[in-house]
Parts: C-alpha cells; sequence; structure tokens
C-alpha cells in the first residue's frame, strides 16, 4: 500500500517560516492535500490540490509538491498555527483509496 | 453553511457493535459522498471507508471489511457507521467528513464522535 512519510515534529519561532514534509513514491503524480487540527477539535482543510487554499484560510499558507516530496509552507508563524498538520492523497491502487500521513506536531516556540 | 453534526459518545463493552449517526445540513445531502475516518488516542487519521448517499454505494478498507457497515437515510440526511465486534484498539474518535463530487479531499468534517470499548 501506499505509504505517506511526515516527520513527528517541527520547531519554528514565531515569525519565521514552517515547513513541513510529506514523502511519498512519485507523490507529485498525485494531489496532496492538507489538514490541519488543533486538540480536541476536528481536522479544517487549509490547502488542497497541491497548492490551492479553501476560502477564510490565510495566505500564510501555501504548497508545493514535486518528485518524492510535497511540502506545506506556513510563513510568518503566529502561535495560533501551533498543530496537528496531516498530509492526504487518494490512491485507489491501494487497499484503502485514501491515505493519510502520520502527521506532523507544529511547535510555535 | 455545510454542517456535518454526528451523535454523543458511547461506551461499549468488546465483542458488542457501535452506530455513529451524521447529520448535515445545509447542502443536498445525495450530492456529496460521505466518508468515515478515525483516531485512537494519541495517533493518526486513518480512513474507514466512504457511501454515497445517492446510490447507497459503499467502498471500504480493506483493514475494515465484514466488520464495518455504512448506511444512510436520505429522509433526514443522515449517514450511520455501524462497526461490529469490538475491540480495544477500537477505541478512538470516529469522524465523518463531505468529499464534493471530482474532488478528492474533505471539507468539511464533523465534530467527531468518541467511541471508548472497555470491559
Amino acid at each position: 500500500s501506499y505509504v505517506l512519510t511526515q516527520p513527528p515534529s517541527v520547531s519554528v519561532a514565531p515569525g519565521q517560516t514552517a515547513r513541513i514534509t510529506c514523502g511519498g513514491n512519485n507523490i507529485g503524480s498525485k494531489s496532496v492535500h492538507w489538514y490541519q487540527q488543533k486538540p480536541g477539535q476536528a481536522p479544517v482543510l487549509v490547502v488542497y490540490d497541491d497548492s490551492d487554499r479553501p476560502s477564510g484560510i490565510p495566505e500564510r499558507f501555501s504548497g508545493s509538491n514535486s518528485g518524492n516530496t510535497a511540502t506545506l509552507t506556513i510563513s510568518r508563524v503566529e502561535a495560533g498555527d501551533e498543530a496537528d498538520y496531516y498530509c492526504q492523497v487518494w490512491d485507489s491502487s491501494s487497499d484503502h483509496d485514501v491515505v493519510f500521513g502520520g502527521g506532523t506536531k507544529l511547535t510555535v516556540l | 453553511q455545510v454542517q456535518l453534526v454526528q451523535s454523543g459518545a458511547e461506551v461499549k463493552k468488546p465483542g458488542a457493535s457501535v452506530k455513529v449517526s451524521c447529520k448535515a445540513s445545509g447542502y443536498t445531502f445525495t450530492g456529496y459522498y460521505m466518508h468515515w475516518v478515525r483516531q485512537a488516542p494519541g495517533q493518526g487519521l486513518e480512513w474507514m471507508g466512504r457511501i454515497n448517499p445517492n446510490s447507497g454505494g459503499t467502498n471500504y478498507a480493506q483493514k475494515f471489511q465484514g466488520r464495518v457497515t455504512m448506511t444512510r437515510d436520505t429522509s433526514i440526511s443522515t449517514a450511520y457507521m455501524e462497526l461490529s465486534r469490538l475491540r480495544s484498539d477500537d477505541t478512538a474518535v470516529y469522524y465523518c467528513a463531505i468529499q464534493q463530487w471530482l474532488v478528492n479531499w474533505f471539507d468539511p468534517w464533523g465534530q467527531g464522535t468518541l467511541v471508548t470499548v472497555s470491559s
């Protein structure tokens, strides 16, 4: 089955840029979506189709995808961005259509 | 606006079944797929399957085949996920989430339902 690999944690100071990676075999050929999940809350879509933002999501959130790595970039990080972030792809060739990465805990120092 | 409201927390004994509901509002219920995703305590997201509310057709993750049943009642815009033969490692928060046609992401999600399996 298709596997998505994320670093367990990323730390960044307020105002700096956070980059969260999502690795997968030839992930650049797939559409990658990113969710933010704060403690005790449901996930919220922050980037879809590699780099598009839903309405209401700040422009500070952006994404890219190429080769074997997709990246969620959060510019000018704020304390309120502290959360778990998950990448997701659709992979009909596996035994389950939807695959999530293991999640990355973003800590704002 | 589009909203999904799930049923309340459940406590079940091993071997029992649980049925979680997800009531949709703010859109045409039969217009979008409904997915179920679970999250064990301190763990990541795990996809369980989806239902086409229009046809009732389902796709389940292989891991849950034979134990999960997804249904819907279009008259009350509600989807259901029933998991049988519960084990302690089924303790998790269960989420429903919408997938619109021709896209493959989920937005929005329900608030989640905690299912605790304990003897």
